[in-house]
């Protein structure tokens, strides 16, 4: 069974700061590894999405890698604004198109 | 663009009581849709998975007869919470797949419904 965890749990950074958020997952048998951003009460808004084949994926100040066979994602957030303040969420998707989400970071960017 | 809508977008009802959600690909036919409970403060938590046509698969610890999903077309997937109880309240969210490419893209998401059972 899939399980996956992410660090820090939750996470508060001065604005400006460059931060990583760490995803890992126990089955490395997986199709691509997507990062969601949730705002509180509010649903999934997709981040970006690399698939099992790639390493990274980028898209404006957001860079993600997958490193499948150590189970390992990372996500970037360059020159972090306070408009980030979020949940992030990574997602694997594995057999029968199931996604098993991380358990989120809370991140808080502060002026 | 691919859009998924979700109504009602919040619900309180009395204990005993049941509840539907409608989940609809607006711009988009998703033969595949999923729902997902999120309680507190936790993970999204994979529910069923409902095919367009036919039974939905049920995750395990899941109740099927507690939870029914009906995918009656390629657009529209509901979810009934029969004879809810306080313990039922929680955030649904749905999603759905555009056909032929579950790999490829990412799953849409509704922007979720929050059911309160008194």
């Amino acid at each position: 069974k899939q399980e996956v965890t992410q660090i820090p749990a939750a996470l508060s950074v001065p604005e400006g700061e460059n931060l990583v958020l760490n995803c890992s997952f126990t089955d490395s048998a997986i199709y691509n590894l997507q990062w969601f951003r949730q705002d509180p009460g509010k649903g999934l808004t997709s981040l970006l999405l690399i698939q099992s084949s790639q390493r990274e994926q980028t898209s404006g100040r957001l860079n993600a890698s997958l490193d499948k066979s150590s189970g390992r994602s990372t996500l970037y957030i360059a020159a972090s604004q306070p408009g980030d303040s979020a949940t992030y969420l990574c997602a694997a998707l594995g057999t029968a198109s199931k996604l098993t989400f991380g358990t989120g970071t809370r991140l808080q960017v502060t002026l | 663009g691919a859009v998924v809508s979700q109504h009602p977008s919040r619900v309180i009802c009395k204990s005993g009581t049941s509840v539907k959600i409608e989940c609809r690909s607006l711009d988009f036919q998703a033969t595949t849709m999923f729902w997902y409970r999120q309680f507190p403060k936790q993970s999204l938590m994979l529910m069923a998975t409902s095919n367009e046509g036919s039974k939905a698969t049920y995750e395990q610890g899941v109740e099927k007869d507690k939870f029914l999903i009906n995918h009656a077309s390629l657009t529209l997937s509901t979810l009934t919470v029969t004879s809810a109880h306080p313990e039922d309240s929680s955030f649904y969210i749905c999603s759905a797949s555009k056909p032929g490419t579950p790999m490829k893209e990412p799953q849409y998401f509704g922007p979720g419904t929050r059911l309160l059972v008194l």
